[in-house]
């Protein structure tokens, strides 16, 4: 079975420009996260899909962020314009179907490492 | 304050050694502990997933979660060459969004 998937695995971008990162996450998976880790930092989530609904955008750090899931299944997260503070890796995680409060668990896609001059 | 806290390292030890890596955390809502492995270039993977308190043992691994003095713990016993990476502590509230600590960088020589 394939894991996460992502892509491209790297991006260089000069500031104002804009870039589109992609998530294919495993099959049948309803639950779709994206987390950025920013250089000497920690992990930190960004949204959480449900199928094609944004269930939780709470990290999401300003509209120059923009996340779909058309149809529920790959997901786009498009920064637009780029700015310096942007740079770091993107990671994508998928979990099966949510029941309740119950923690499922996560499986990562490798990044998406972006780095904006 | 951060919410987790952990030692970024890096920790070298001797192959065959045990391994003590741990967190701590402020958020009293936290139920659902991980501890991921992650190699260099790589995405992180799922060592160990414990809810509550207690301890989990998995092969070489073993998770302990104390709740009360908000403290976890991820043990690796004889540690080999290949178990150098980073290892992150992780935790929910059930509600799905992960929160992680920095990573702790673990090297393990031959």
């Amino acid at each position: 079975e394939a894991g996460v998937t992502q892509f491209p695995s790297h991006s260089v971008i000069e500031k104002g420009q804009t870039v589109t990162l992609r998530c294919d996450p495993i099959s049948g998976h309803d639950n779709l996260y994206w987390y950025r880790r920013v250089m000497g930092k920690e992990i930190k989530f960004l949204l959480h899909f449900v199928k094609e609904s944004k269930q939780d955008e709470s990290g999401m750090p300003n509209n120059r962020f923009l996340a779909e899931r058309t149809g529920g299944t790959y997901s786009t997260l498009k920064v637009q314009p780029a700015e310096l503070e942007d740079s770091g890796v993107y990671f994508c995680a998928s979990s099966q179907e949510t029941s309740g409060s119950v923690q499922e668990t996560q499986y990562f896609g490798p990044g998406t490492r972006l780095l904006v001059l | 304050q951060k919410e987790v806290e952990q030692d970024p390292g890096p920790l070298s030890v001797p192959e065959g050694a045990i391994v003590s890596l741990n967190c701590t955390y402020s958020n009293s809502a936290f139920q659902y502990f991980m501890w991921y492995r992650q190699y260099s270039r790589k995405g992180p993977e799922l060592l160990m997933y414990t809810y509550s308190s207690g301890n989990k043992e998995d092969g070489r691994f073993t998770a302990q979660v104390d709740k009360s003095s908000k403290y976890i713990s991820l043990f690796i016993r004889d540690s080999q060459p290949s178990d150098s990476a980073t290892y992150l502590c992780a935790m929910s509230d059930g509600f799905q969004k992960l929160v992680f600590g920095t990573g702790t960088r673990l090297l393990v020589s031959p």
